[in-house]
């Protein structure tokens, strides 16, 4: 399976300033079938990013994904106050489907 | 607008079965995957599996194999998840979640039910 690994834990940040996520594959993810989630106490996650770099439905453009093969990144730029969540990566090009452990971003 | 509504929360002694539903309006049920996850208190998010509500064709995680069973009932547009020999750390939100049509590229999941709360305590 393939495993993805997340960083930074934890992000401490103020608003309007910029983050960085980072998630790592153990192995190729083809045709980047990546995805980034939002996810606040007490919801169900939200999809934000798919296909590695599409934004999804309603998502504002601050939100941006890159990255390709084992490497790909969520930017954030200028937090504003309901960006503050945890954020999880997942792939769906092999089965069993799977995600990373989560960055939690923080207000400072 | 596709709603997914699930069954309400569960409490359940170690050795049990429970069955949690997610029924679907607003879409043509048969046409998309639909997947059930799971995220135990505090932690991240785990695939369990899927199935077609098409045809009934399932796939279930190998961690689960042997416990999990899907299901579907398209008269009613619901799709279900059932797991035996339940032990404590099966204690999470279950959420069921829509994904790419039966049809077409693998996707990730759009949309997503609200959970269902399952308790494993003796």
């Amino acid at each position: 399976e393939i495993v993805l690994t997340q960083s930074p834990g934890t992000l401490s940040l103020s608003p309007g300033e910029s983050a960085t996520l980072s998630c790592r594959a153990s192995q190729s993810v083809s045709s980047s079938y990546l995805a980034w989630y939002q996810q606040k106490p007490g919801q169900a996650p939200r999809l934000f990013i798919y296909d590695a770099s599409s934004r999804a439905t309603g998502i504002p453009d601050r939100f941006s994904g890159s990255g390709s093969g084992t490497d790909f990144t969520l930017t954030i730029s200028r937090l504003e106050p309901e960006d503050f969540a945890v954020y999880y990566c997942h792939q769906y090009d092999t089965s069993p489907r799977t995600f990373g452990q989560g960055t939690k971003v923080e207000i400072k | 607008q596709v709603q997914l509504v699930q069954s309400g929360p569960e409490v359940k002694k170690p050795g049990a079965s429970v069955k949690v539903s997610c029924g679907a309006s607003g879409s043509t049920f048969g046409d998309y995957y639909m997947h059930w996850l799971r995220q135990a208190p505090g932690q991240g998010l785990e695939w369990m599996g899927w199935i077609n509500p098409n045809n009934g064709d399932t796939n279930s995680g190998q961690k689960f194999q042997g416990r999990v069973t899907l299901t579907r009932d398209t008269s009613s547009t619901t799709v279900y998840v059932d797991l035996s020999r339940l032990r404590s750390d099966d204690t999470a939100v279950y959420y069921c979640a829509r994904a790419g049509p039966v049809d077409g590229l693998p996707g990730p999941f759009p949309i997503w039910g609200p959970g269902t709360m399952v308790t494993v305590s003796s």
